[in-house]
């Protein structure tokens, strides 16, 4: 079973620019979330999709949005990027059944903002 | 607001020992999950501790929730030089689907 994807691996971008990253969840998943990961600030929740409605926005400005779409694949954008948006993106999809919940993470975009 | 903290940030450790990681959350929350991070990789899932009094154990390392002390515990026992990386630990927010992450705990097992 293929893990979630994430496109692209690397972006350069210089301030003022938009960005689309995306993200491909694990075949069955519905539930994609999105963060934000810095040195400074850590991991952060940026928002989470659940059959193409988001259900939950972490606390990041309105230049950072996102969509689901009906085969569950997300995007997130960011437009007019600032040097503090540098950060490696993580998507996750969850799995839950029953008796577990698990989220799989996949390996990230890492932005450079120039 | 969720706060999650962990202790110690760093810990550095030599092969053979025990030690412990700590995550105390602020707020009420009955998931707790234990993920961890080798450089320029991205989380790789270790446990997920879904009640009070829940246990999990995966080879050295294991890990433990008491929802009434907002505590988890992740042991390690007898540490090898593979399991240097990066732990963090994550609390799902009393509204679900976000999780609130520790500052992560960077572990250097050495010989």
């Amino acid at each position: 079973k293929a893990g979630v994807t994430q496109t692209p691996r690397y972006l350069i971008k210089t301030r003022g620019q938009q960005v689309t990253l995306s993200c491909s969840p694990i075949s069955g998943h519905r539930s994609v979330s999105w963060y934000q990961q810095t040195p400074g600030q850590g991991l952060q929740f940026l928002f989470e999709y659940f059959s193409e409605t988001q259900r939950n926005k972490g606390n990041f400005p309105g230049r950072f949005s996102g969509r689901q779409f009906s085969n569950s694949r997300s995007e997130m954008n960011v437009s007019t990027l600032e040097l503090g948006d540098s950060a490696l993106y993580l998507c996750a999809s969850r799995q839950t059944t029953v008796t577990n919940e698990k989220l799989f993470f996949g390996s990230g975009t890492q932005l450079s903002v120039l | 607001e969720l706060k999650v903290e962990q202790n110690p940030l760093f810990l550095s450790m030599q092969e053979g020992k025990n030690y412990t990681i700590y995550c105390n959350y602020s707020t009420t929350s009955d998931r707790l999950y234990w993920y961890r991070q080798d450089p320029g990789k991205s989380l790789e899932s270790l446990f997920v501790l879904l009640s009070n009094g829940a246990v999990k154990q995966e080879g050295r390392l294991m890990a433990s929730l008491d929802t009434k002390a907002r505590l988890s515990t992740l042991h390690i026992t007898a540490a090898v030089h593979d399991l240097s990386a990066t732990y963090f630990c994550a609390v799902d927010t009393n509204s679900g689907y976000a999780l609130n992450f520790g500052k992560g705990t960077s572990l250097l097992v050495t010989p």
